[in-house]
């Protein structure tokens, strides 16, 4: 079946950029996903890349993706205090109807 | 705005209660479906439902049944509650595959099960 792989977690410093690495075993995947889940709260998706495309850039954000890896990353630029939060990564691969989770990074920013 | 509530959102019991989590959204959403997360194995679905009568089992289904009897409403039943489903679940609406649909979460229900 479908597996998706993450470090556990990741610490930065203020300002720095923070890099959280996926990654996934189905190569149909049609749809890669970023998820945000700050304490306490569900999952507030971020952004998401097609399997066609190789990178994606939104505000802070940068999305790369690696097919024939299968990795995925997620690049956040001039990370804040307000960016601690457990971060996921998910897949839809293609043909089926259920999105698969990464084990989620745990992403630590010191002032 | 998109709205998914879930009820209970705490819940403790005991081994072999039955117990339903309620999930229902202000949507019309077809695709709904339920997660457990668990520390250091993320968020894994249990159930997802495509449509009105219409569900399927996700990664870890044992030990849960679904209904989908309303497009609204798609409660998570524990018919004999075990520890190890001691977890947090969450219901969401929206991302079926192939979509761009933002996926939303519930609240989440933390079940603790003695």
């Amino acid at each position: 079946g479908e597996d998706v792989e993450q470090s556990l977690f990741l610490s930065v410093r203020e300002g720095d950029s923070s890099v959280i690495n996926c990654t996934y075993t189905d190569s149909s995947s049609t749809y890669l996903y970023w998820y945000k889940q700050e304490p306490g709260a569900g999952l507030q998706l971020l952004t998401y890349i097609f399997s066609n495309m190789d990178m994606k850039q939104d505000q802070r954000l940068t999305v790369l993706l690696n097919k024939k890896d299968k990795h995925l990353s997620l690049r956040i630029a001039d990370t804040q205090t307000g960016d601690s939060a457990i971060y996921f990564c998910a897949e839809v691969p293609g043909g089926y109807q259920k999105v698969t989770f990464g084990t989620g990074t745990k992403l630590q920013v010191i002032p | 705005e998109a709205q998914v509530t879930q009820n209970p959102r705490y819940l403790i019991t005991v081994t072999g209660k039955k117990l339903t989590v309620t999930c229902s959204q202000n949507m019309n959403h077809e695709y709904m479906s339920w997660y457990r997360q668990d520390p250091g194995l993320g968020l894994r679905q249990i159930y997802y439902s495509m449509n009105v009568e219409v569900t399927d089992k996700g990664d870890v289904p044992e030990g849960y049944k679904v209904s989908r009897k309303e497009k609204r409403n798609f409660p998570l039943i524990l018919e004999s509650p075990s520890p190890n489903q001691t977890s947090l679940y969450f219901c969401a609406i929206g991302g079926a595959s192939g979509s761009t649909d933002t996926q939303y979460f519930g609240p989440g229900t933390r079940l603790t099960v003695l």
